[in-house]
């Protein structure tokens, strides 16, 4: 089955860039009906979207990240990656990657939307120290 | 955009029938379906409930969601103590184009 990996430093200095990449394997990253997205969790707290990546190769981000912020990938490698750039401490917080199912046939043959993440990363702990 | 409101806590005992509440947007759950997560401590989330009511294969059926308006609703019966752990909702926002989450509802089985 597809699995997700996410690898980076874990260590970050202040004001400099973040740099992640997610790999994929067990599937094809260019298989329709899904996106790719990055999921983020600081110390304690709940989850935050950061952004995704989708099947056309267009991308949104989380408006309060979006000036820093860049999602990409690379078919060839069957990766995507993130970069967020002039990093503080309040990027320090587990770095997830997930896959988004977009929708689904029901057994009438109706498609229905859901966005859902049905395959997430182990997470990768990031770290932004001066 | 703000986040989807959840209560941060709730608990039950075993047996016990717990409902946990979602409350959205009209961009947000009001727009588009609820998707549920269930993440134990140290792990990454989990899938749960899809599509506001449809569980992945290997979710047992004790748990279910529903949806009415900008709500929606995770109900978890004949309670566990493997079911401790945080859960989250979160749906498509079009206003945001992306994803919004819940704060989190962290359950305890007394």
């Amino acid at each position: 089955q597809v699995q997700l990996q996410e690898s980076g430093p874990g260590l970050v200095k202040l004001s400099q860039t973040l740099s992640l990449t997610c790999t994929v394997s067990g599937g094809s990253i260019s298989i329709g009906g899904y996106y790719w997205t990055w999921i983020r969790q600081h110390p304690g707290k709940g989850l935050e979207w950061i952004g995704i990546m989708f099947s056309s190769g267009s991308t949104s981000y989380n408006p309060s990240l979006r000036s820093r912020l860049t999602i990409s990938v690379d078919t060839s490698k069957n990766q995507f990656s993130l970069k967020l750039s002039s990093v503080t401490a309040a990027d320090t917080a587990v770095y997830y990657c997930a896959r988004v199912g977009v929708g689904y046939y029901d057994s009438s043959g109706s498609y229905y939307y859901y966005y859902g993440m049905d395959v997430w990363g182990q997470g990768t702990t990031v770290t932004v120290s001066s | 955009q703000s986040a989807l409101t959840q209560p941060p806590s709730a608990s039950g005992t075993p047996g016990q029938r717990v409902t946990i509440s979602c409350s959205g947007s009209s961009s947000s759950i009001g727009s588009n379906t609820v998707n549920w997560y269930l993440q134990f401590p140290g792990t990454a989330p989990l899938l749960l409930i899809y599509s506001n009511n449809q569980r992945p294969s290997g979710v047992p059926d004790r748990f279910s969601g529903s949806k009415s308006g900008t709500s929606a609703s995770l109900a978890i019966s004949g309670l566990q103590s493997e079911d401790e752990g945080d859960y989250y909702c979160a749906a498509w926002d079009d206003s945001l184009k992306g994803v919004i989450f819940g704060g989190g509802t962290k359950l305890t089985v007394l």
